[in-house]
């Protein structure tokens, strides 16, 4: 069974920063691109970052970019987030996603998503 | 940025009934469009992708339809477990966009 458990969400305050993890298991990690994706208290979901299997190519969402780092240890099957110079606007609760591998390239959507975890950013 | 407009925002429904929900993007984007699942305390579900193409597991009664900038996801005979609030996402240029979520509610 394919699982995907975040953590390392909390209360922060503005500018400061903090990393998300994201534990997978019930597949081959190391085979699969990854997403974090995240929802505002009461908005939509909005895309954040994306990662493929070895770490070659790596987008941002321009409202991250520069501030967040993704990254993933496929010897821990683990994927991280990296934020820095936290923002009120990035209060959110922060999914990781399985990038599919229906096709070749980008054009594959998110298969499994994980339940999240909530950042909130306030002094 | 591919701009996802998604219709209605609510829709009242009771089980047995059919629904559809609809997904207009900024500009065209082939097939590329998938849709969720979202129900509190679980885990986002994919419905759909490629427009029209039925993940793995999910059942027959939900179908999407559509190309290029307009999509459709339909849901006939709707069950109790139906209830919630579903998405659709462009899959066919970065950034990722999704549209604004409708909410399904029981009549």
């Amino acid at each position: 069974e394919v699982q995907l458990v975040e953590s390392g969400g909390g209360l922060v305050q503005p500018g400061r920063s903090l990393k998300l993890s994201c534990l997978a298991s019930g597949f081959t990690f190391s085979n699969y691109g990854m997403n974090w994706i995240r929802q505002a208290p009461g908005k939509g979901l909005e895309w954040v970052a994306s990662i493929s299997s070895s770490s070659s190519y790596i987008y941002y969402a321009d409202t991250v970019k520069g501030r967040f780092t993704i990254s993933r240890d496929n010897a821990k099957n683990t994927l991280y987030l990296q934020m820095t110079s936290l923002r009120s606007e990035d209060t959110a609760l922060y999914y990781c996603a399985r990038w599919a591998r229906y096709t070749m390239g980008i054009r594959n959507p998110l298969d499994y998503w994980g339940q999240g975890v909530m950042v909130t950013v306030s002094s | 940025d591919v701009q996802m407009t998604q219709s209605p925002y609510n829709l009242a429904a009771s089980p047995g009934e059919s629904v559809s929900i609809n997904c207009k993007a900024s500009k065209s984007i082939s097939k590329y469009l998938a849709w969720y699942q979202q129900k509190p305390g679980k885990a986002n579900k994919l419905l759909i992708y490629d427009g029209s193409t039925l993940q793995s597991g999910i059942p027959s009664r939900f179908s999407g339809s559509g190309s290029g900038t307009d999509f459709t996801l339909t849901i006939r005979s709707l069950e109790p477990e139906d209830f919630g609030l579903y998405y659709c996402q462009q899959h066919n240029e970065y950034p990722w966009t999704f549209g604004g979520g409708t909410k399904l509610e029981l009549k």
